[in-house]
């Protein structure tokens, strides 16, 4: 089946640091989805591209789609303790009756 | 907009028994719903999909005799945990779409614990 690889894995940073985590597959998406989940509950979507190139922001977030429509990153800027969480992308395919498959995850720990 | 309420949001009770686990969509028309199961430190695994007025589409590995679906509304689905094991202890998570091409919204989950 489709694979998503999500990196890196985890990230400890200190409050104020931009960051940075990114998807890749070796399948095409029609769409990237990126959404946070704190412990104990569901994810919250982030933010949804819908075209290759896209680049869009949500406040201090910014996503992209990659030109291949292969890949996708997520970028957070000045990083607050409250940024903390994990983080997945998710890839929908047309092909795959707009199922989603996730990549593993990013655990992002923020220092104060 | 786009809510999607998951309850109870957590179980805790005796094997054998079956739980009930139930998925609304406030706020829009969940053409589809989807359940998950997240183990810890891990990323979500998909378990079945649901249309309304459909028989839930299982993926492969999840007996469907065990994890009974139903979605009878275009607001409402719920899974029901049969005779529940110590194995069966995991996070539950359903999302409700809309269209196929529009994002999946989440619930809160559900952390159900077999004794």
């Amino acid at each position: 089946g489709q694979q998503l690889n999500q990196s890196p894995q985890s990230m400890f940073i200190q409050e104020g640091e931009d960051v940075s985590m990114n998807c890749t597959s070796s399948s095409i998406f029609n769409t990237w989805l990126w959404y946070k989940q704190e412990p104990g509950e569901g994810p919250v979507l982030l933010i949804a591209l819908y075209k290759a190139g896209e680049l869009t922001s949500n406040g201090r977030l910014t996503a992209q789609f990659g030109i291949t429509r292969k890949d996708s990153f997520l970028n957070i800027s000045a990083s607050i303790p409250s940024d903390v969480g994990i983080y997945f992308c998710a890839g929908q395919s047309n092909n795959a009756g707009n199922m989603l498959t996730f990549g593993g995850g990013t655990r992002l720990m923020v220092k104060p | 907009g786009a809510v999607v309420s998951q309850h109870p949001s957590r179980v805790i009770c005796k094997s054998g028994t079956s739980v009930k686990i139930e998925c609304r969509s406030l706020d829009f028309q969940a053409t589809t719903m989807f359940w998950y199961r997240q183990f810890p430190k891990q990323s979500l695994m998909l378990m079945a999909t649901s249309n309304e007025g459909s028989k839930a589409t299982y993926e492969q590995g999840v007996e469907k005799d065990k994890f009974l679906i139903n979605h009878a509304s275009l607001t409402l689905s719920t899974l029901t945990v049969t005779s529940a094991h110590p194995e069966d202890s995991s996070f539950y998570i359903c999302s409700g779409r809309g269209q196929q091409d529009q994002p999946q919204h989440f619930g809160d989950g559900t952390r159900l614990s077999i004794l």
